[in-house]
């Protein structure tokens, strides 16, 4: 498997504009997180996926935030209209349940670094 | 609240000796517990992980966690450190709660190794 496959690398969009954040899960995987990293607040999950359906979508900021996962091999992250406080590094990571030894730890993507100027 | 703490923001150590990165969680029940790695311009790398059994676990690169549930630790160790693992390190737990699966990560410390 190629591992979390995350698109783009990086996005520069002008503030105002709409972004949207790719993220192609690990095939059998069923559950699907988006986190977001920047220096000041560190590594905050701001939304999971169980089976497609969001479970937790308490850490998205606000409502120019906005989470689809309309397969089980895709989501996107949109944010309508962006802010420069958005600038950081969004990371998606999936996992299985979690119910035997070797079905419990996330795999990360190398992240979408977005900076709105 | 469910919540990992890493009270260190940054470790140095020089090569060759010994290095420790600090893990502390609260959260009910028996968690799953793991250290991920990052390096500069990448994604988190998984290191170890805790789910039962034996309190000290052997990860990637020669990295080792010891599982304290009476101090409810987690914390890394190395015996003997190398440049190559400077880099930002993450604990993070899985609570085990019917509510909820997702994976809750500390802030991060930063690992310095100077020759």
């Amino acid at each position: 498997d190629a591992g979390v496959i995350q698109s783009p690398r990086h996005e520069v969009t002008e503030m105002g504009q709409e972004v949207t954040l790719r993220c192609k899960p690990i095939s059998g995987h069923d559950y699907l997180f988006w986190y977001r990293q920047t220096m000041m607040r560190g590594l905050e999950l701001l939304i999971y996926f169980n089976n497609n359906v969001p479970i937790d979508d308490s850490g998205m900021p606000e409502d120019r935030f906005s989470a689809k996962m309309p397969n089980a091999s895709f989501s996107t992250l949109k944010i309508q209209p962006s802010e420069p406080r958005d600038s950081a590094v969004y990371f998606c990571a999936s996992t299985k349940q979690g119910t035997t030894r070797d079905n419990t730890e996330a795999f990360f993507g190398q992240g979408t670094r977005l900076t709105v100027v | 609240a469910q919540s990992v703490a890493q009270p260190e923001d940054q470790v140095n150590v020089a090569e060759g000796n010994p290095l420790t990165v600090k893990c502390t969680y609260s959260v009910s029940g028996n968690p799953y517990l793991f250290w991920y790695v990052q390096y500069p311009n990448r994604g988190l790398q998984f290191l170890l992980k805790y789910i039962t059994g034996d309190n000290l676990v052997k990860g990637s690169y020669g990295f080792e966690a010891e599982f304290n549930k009476s101090q409810t630790s987690f914390h890394l160790k190395k015996p003997s450190a190398l440049v190559s693992d400077s880099a930002l390190y993450f604990c993070a737990v899985r609570p085990l709660d019917s509510s909820a699966s997702k994976i809750i990560f500390g802030s991060g410390t930063r690992l310095s190794i100077r020759p």
